[in-house]
């Protein structure tokens, strides 16, 4: 069954630095979430592409949060410098799109951040 | 903003129990989705619920969608050790369910003791 892949799947950094993370969704979805997860909470939604443009990026931090998907296919969301309260996982999701009753949103298996 | 509240927080039955988890909206709901996380790993896809009243089943895991009451109860029968996790009901918020945004309740721990 394809699947939703992230890299890396662990990530320690210190403060100020900068990190990325890298998606590449299930061949053939247009859309592309970023999805936040604090530990013991739910995932909040960060970004979304239809394709390579950004249908809803209210919730990224943009001050310090980027997120592209240039070629509309695989994506890569940065975070400079980052800060201790970005340690959390970050998921990434994908579907065919058309609306949720169409498709269900499929997820990988996430990045956990540490930051120290 | 809606909410998606999930009942209880955390639950430890034994192995061969049945179990029933609930997530109630704050604002009506236009669907419902019910993932599977294992510790530290993605969400696993389980069914969607479109329409009130609607029930779906997988092997031993029953939905079921009530609109009217704004909730959303997922039932395990005869649980086994392959059940524990975490599970998470989603929804789309009014608006956005033709975006496919999907906000989250916290989620339900669920432990099966052998």
């Amino acid at each position: 069954e394809a699947e939703v892949a992230q890299s890396p799947r662990y990530k320690i950094t210190e403060k100020s630095q900068a990190v990325a993370f890298w998606c590449d969704p299930i061949s053939g979805h247009a859309t592309l979430y970023w999805y936040r997860q604090i530990l013991g909470q739910g995932p909040e939604l960060l970004v979304q592409f239809q394709d390579e443009s950004v249908v809803d990026d209210s919730q990224l931090p943009k001050d310090r949060f980027s997120a592209e998907r240039l070629k509309g296919v695989d994506s890569t969301l940065k975070i400079q410098p980052a800060e201790l309260g970005d340690s959390a996982m970050y998921l990434c999701a994908s579907s065919l799109g058309g609306g949720v009753y169409n498709s269900p949103l499929h997820f990988g298996n996430g990045t956990r951040l540490t930051v120290t | 903003s809606q909410e998606l509240e999930q009942s209880p927080q955390s639950l430890i039955v034994q192995e061969g129990k049945n179990l029933t988890i609930n997530c109630t909206s704050s604002k009506t709901l236009y669907g419902l989705y019910w993932y599977k996380q294992k510790y530290g790993e993605g969400l696993i896809f389980l069914m969607m619920l479109q329409k009130g009243g609607e029930e779906k089943s997988h092997e031993k895991i029953t939905a079921k969608l009530d609109e009217k009451k704004q909730q959303s109860s997922l039932h395990i029968t005869a649980s086994q050790p392959s059940h524990a996790g975490i599970y998470l009901c989603g929804a789309p918020t009014h608006g956005s369910s033709n975006t496919g945004k999907l906000i989250f309740g916290q989620g339900t721990t669920l432990q099966v003791k052998p």
